[in-house]
């Protein structure tokens, strides 16, 4: 597809597990961030990448949070040891990473709920 | 502390009129400014934006305009239809960094 693609689109899990979420960007994209939104928020920003390397990982709320992006395409999220404050809609964008203004396209996002 | 902030929720429209969403923001470094449309159980859509060296850009029925002074930016939408309906995202960013502060959206109604 042309789009930015994430998958599982749902995630159900259990406080304490460990989950992965991953992001397909748009092709040819360099840079790509990961954010995530509660419900009756905006979107805050987790982590962001240029290219393989994290360029700016401010956003991520404390160690549990990790993600990588090893061959400068795919991105995954992991989250280890879940809490219920973990649920969120995670959303993943792409943008040419060309300038900082480059248009960020957004994926649907994963819905993630830890009971 | 939050940077940006919708203060409507929400906002009803009549279709043909005008619907205007507005945006403050507290940080002086902000200066790229844009917004954002979201349907239900998609991703947020780019609409339009606007760099701190203007103050109004626009594009079809969509118009941004900004303040730097007041620190304030609004979006006018010209004439509002139906499938303009949705929740709208102001968001801004610092010259040279990549990250977008998002504000909490107002939700956008136009009836018939």
């Amino acid at each position: 597809g042309a789009g930015v693609s994430q998958t599982p689109s749902n995630k159900v899990t259990e406080k304490g597990k460990y989950v992965e979420l991953r992001c397909d960007p748009i092709s040819g994209h360099t840079a790509l961030y990961w954010y995530r939104q509660s419900l009756g928020q905006g979107p805050e920003f987790l982590i962001y990448f240029q290219g393989t390397g994290a360029a700016d990982d401010s956003g991520l709320p404390n160690d549990r949070f990790f993600a990588v992006r090893p061959e400068g395409s795919v991105s995954t999220l992991k989250i280890q040891r879940t809490e219920r404050g973990d649920s969120a809609v995670y959303l993943c964008a792409s943008s040419q990473g060309l300038a900082g203004t480059d248009t960020q396209y957004f994926g649907p996002g994963t819905r993630l709920t830890v009971l | 502390d939050q940077q940006v902030k919708q203060n409507s929720p929400s906002l009803s429209v009549q279709e043909g009129r005008i619907s205007i969403l507005n945006c403050d923001y507290t940080n002086s470094m902000f200066d790229y400014f844009l917004w954002y449309k979201k349907y239900p159980a998609e991703g947020p859509t780019f609409l339009i934006s606007i760099s701190s060296i203007k103050d109004k850009n626009e594009d079809g029925r969509f118009t941004v305009f900004l303040n730097k002074s007041a620190k304030h930016l609004s979006l006018h939408i010209v004439p509002s239809q139906p499938g303009d309906s949705a929740v709208y995202f102001c968001a801004a960013s610092v010259y040279n960094t990549d990250k977008l502060i998002f504000g909490t959206g107002t939700r956008l109604q136009v009836f018939p």
